[in-house]
């Protein structure tokens, strides 16, 4: 079984620019999660999809980040603009299960990590 | 707010050297457990899933237990392919998400 695919692996750009991330879940994950995971910290969830629609995008900040994921499978989160602090490796992960009782195991993604200059 | 918080940040030990790793734990009700491990450059992989205080689970020289307000990952006689960073995440009830701490860096010196 595949795992949940991830790119670009790496990117550099300058603040106020802008940057896209893509993710593949694993086949038949209605859930997906992209997470923020700043260096020496553990991930911290930014959104979280049930098929196409959002259940928490309560930490995400919506003047610069937007995330969709047409037709319930890819997803791409973007930054527009990006500031320095934004540097950080961006984790994408899928669950099989949706609703609240299922506690069926997050798989991640390999991460894109970003720097901001 | 539920919260996670793992210690030591970092641990040496030579190789064979057994120990442990705490992670404390605050919630709104306790879903489950899970720790992963992260290798530098790549995502983190689960390990375990525990649910209720007293369970114990384990895997070739790795076992996690759980009690009402923290969870422990031994490791017997580790290995250098055993370093890594470990992750310990908990999902509340009713939530799907999780909220992790800020992982435990090992290095096995051989």
């Amino acid at each position: 079984e595949a795992g949940v695919a991830q790119s670009p692996r790496y990117k550099i750009i300058e603040k106020r620019q802008s940057v896209a991330f893509w993710c593949n879940p694993i086949s038949g994950h209605a859930t997906l999660y992209w997470y923020q995971q700043i260096l020496g910290q553990g991930p911290k969830l930014l959104i979280q999809f049930q098929n196409n629609g959002v259940v928490d995008d309560s930490q995400l900040p919506k003047d610069r980040f937007s995330a969709e994921r047409l037709k319930g499978v890819d997803s791409t989160l973007k930054i527009q603009p990006a500031k320095l602090e934004d540097s950080a490796v961006y984790l994408c992960a899928s669950r099989k299960l949706s609703g609240a009782g299922g506690t069926d195991t997050q798989y991640f993604g390999p991460g894109t990590r970003l720097t901001v200059l | 707010e539920d919260q996670v918080t793992q210690s030591p940040e970092a641990l040496r030990l030579q190789e064979g050297e057994s120990s442990s790793l705490n992670c404390s734990y605050t919630v709104s009700g306790l879903r489950g457990l899970f720790w992963y491990r992260q290798d530098p450059g790549k995502g983190p992989e689960f390990l375990f899933t525990l649910y209720s205080a007293g369970e114990e689970k384990e895997k070739e020289r790795l076992k996690a237990t759980l009690t009402k307000k923290e969870s422990f990952l031994h490791i017997t006689a580790p290995k250098p392919e055993d370093s890594a960073t470990y992750l310990c995440a908990v999902q509340a009830w009713g939530a799907q998400k999780l909220v992790f701490g800020q992982g435990t860096r090992l290095t096995i010196n051989p």
